[in-house]
């Protein structure tokens, strides 16, 4: 079975910064999509970024950018620019595209981002 | 407006009681899925489909039943409720060649007690 760990409960960025948060995962498949979600004080799950496993280049939506190390299995999420609208939950989270797991992902416990003013 | 649509919001169920809660996509989506997440943790997948009449178990399945007879719902059944039940759920969708669920419901906060 695949494990997905998030080793940073709770980090802190200064508006303006940069913070990188880290995920590492275990699996030993060789075909498989990572992702990092957000998930504000509302509850809602939004999707920030994707990375599929083949793809040797990293993944970059606006501010979010990954860090994917395929053989070191780890996929760290750099937000630049940090906004106070960047503070949420993040969970970084593996779904498998092997045949038999194909449509069952994985999610790490989460890490808590505060931005301060 | 497009999106997930999840039913009800919030429920306080006796344990031993049965319900249904409702998900609805208006996106035409292949792929649907239900998960619950327990306090400070990820979410967990429950039960998937990736079409109308296909049903998969995910992780933490027991105690749970799903169905997907159309495209556009796909209900989630607690059988008999138990207080390990309480959680929070959440149903999600996506086109099955983006390989995740890019949308996400409101969530549903459910209390066994």
């Amino acid at each position: 079975a695949q494990t997905v760990t998030q080793s940073q409960p709770e980090m802190s960025v200064q508006e303006a910064e940069t913070v990188t948060l880290s995920c590492t995962y275990d699996t030993s498949e060789s075909d498989y999509y990572l992702f990092w979600y957000k998930q504000p004080p509302s509850r809602q799950m939004i999707l920030v970024i994707r990375q599929e496993a083949y793809k040797q280049q990293n993944a970059t939506e606006n501010r979010f950018s990954v860090n994917f190390q395929k053989a070191a299995k780890s996929f760290s999420l750099k937000i630049s620019d940090s906004q106070l609208g960047d503070a949420a939950m993040y969970f970084c989270a593996y779904r498998s595209r092997v045949n038999t797991n194909a449509g069952k992902s994985t999610f790490g416990d989460g890490t808590t981002l505060t931005v301060k003013p | 407006n497009a999106g997930v649509t999840q039913t009800p919001k919030f429920q306080v169920l006796k344990t031993g009681q049965s319900m249904t809660l409702q998900c609805a996509q208006d996106m035409n989506h292949e792929y649907m899925s239900w998960y619950r997440q327990d306090p400070g943790m990820g979410l967990r997948l429950i039960h998937y489909s990736v079409g109308a009449g296909i049903t998969d178990q995910g992780e933490v399945p027991n105690g749970y039943n799903v169905s997907r007879s159309t495209t556009e719902d796909f209900p989630l059944r607690l059988l008999s409720a138990a207080p390990s039940q309480t959680s929070v759920y959440f149903c999600a969708s996506s086109y099955m060649g983006w390989g995740t669920e890019a949308f996400f419901g409101q969530g549903t906060r459910l209390t066994v007690v």
